[in-house]
């Protein structure tokens, strides 16, 4: 089982949708959750973070934690073409080291 | 206010060869961590420093070594180049002691080739 699991997509929606990315991890003890976003050829930009259990809102994006299943998503509403990206779920455990998921590749058709 | 730099941008080495990779870490941080993003696949972490120790170290050999200077800059030094080390080599940093301070920002990255 990997650490972190995404759904690798392409996860496709049309422009003004909402998208919904998912995140699972597997360590109980894990305490601090990101999302980031990756053009492609570019270097990975932090969007959200979240650290307790339920939804934390930033413009156009929301982020929701339940520790419980083990569950992190995004929720990106009004989506744009400029949003069309790979989205990274990270969590940092018990130490200092933050692991990645694969990713998952949203494409927002105008 | 000054983001994350790393240089080179592009390195191209030949299997065997040494390389030494290069950060400065944002305006105000002083942690810097260096992970591995091979096409297709997530940031793979390699190692974290802080007051120029190394803290934590995730599953890379010892062939993968760096350093942290009294300024928090950092070097990546990788020895013995594989054909498998072609990937693109981030750093990241954080501030340690907020809030956020798990909270990381990324470089650019230095896309390496190994032939």
């Amino acid at each position: 089982q990997k650490e972190v699991e995404q759904n690798s997509g392409p996860l496709s929606v049309p422009e003004g949708a909402i998208a919904s990315l998912n995140c699972t991890y597997s360590d109980r003890g894990s305490q601090s959750f990101f999302w980031y976003r990756q053009y492609s050829g570019k270097s990975p930009e932090l969007i959200m973070s979240i650290y307790s259990n339920g939804d934390k809102e930033d413009g156009r994006f929301t982020a929701q934690l339940n520790k419980a299943s083990q569950y992190v998503s995004l929720l990106i509403r009004d989506s744009q073409p400029s949003d069309s990206a790979t989205y990274l779920c990270a969590v940092r455990g018990g130490g200092f080291k933050t692991i990645f998921g694969a990713g998952t590749r949203l494409f927002v058709k105008a | 206010d000054a983001g994350v730099t790393q240089s080179p941008t592009h390195l191209i080495k030949t299997r065997g060869q040494q390389v030494t990779l290069r950060c400065s870490p944002k305006s105000g941080h002083d942690t810097v961590s260096w992970y591995q993003q091979a096409l297709g696949q997530g940031p793979q972490f390699i190692f974290q420093y802080y007051e120029e120790e190394e803290r934590q170290r995730g599953n890379f050999p010892d062939r993968f070594s760096g350093h942290q200077f009294p300024n928090y800059s950092s070097e990546l030094n990788v020895n013995a180049l594989l054909l498998g080390d072609s990937a693109l080599y981030l750093c990241a940093s954080s501030s340690r002691g907020t809030i956020s301070s798990y909270e990381q920002y990324f470089g650019p990255g230095t896309r390496l080739t190994v032939t």
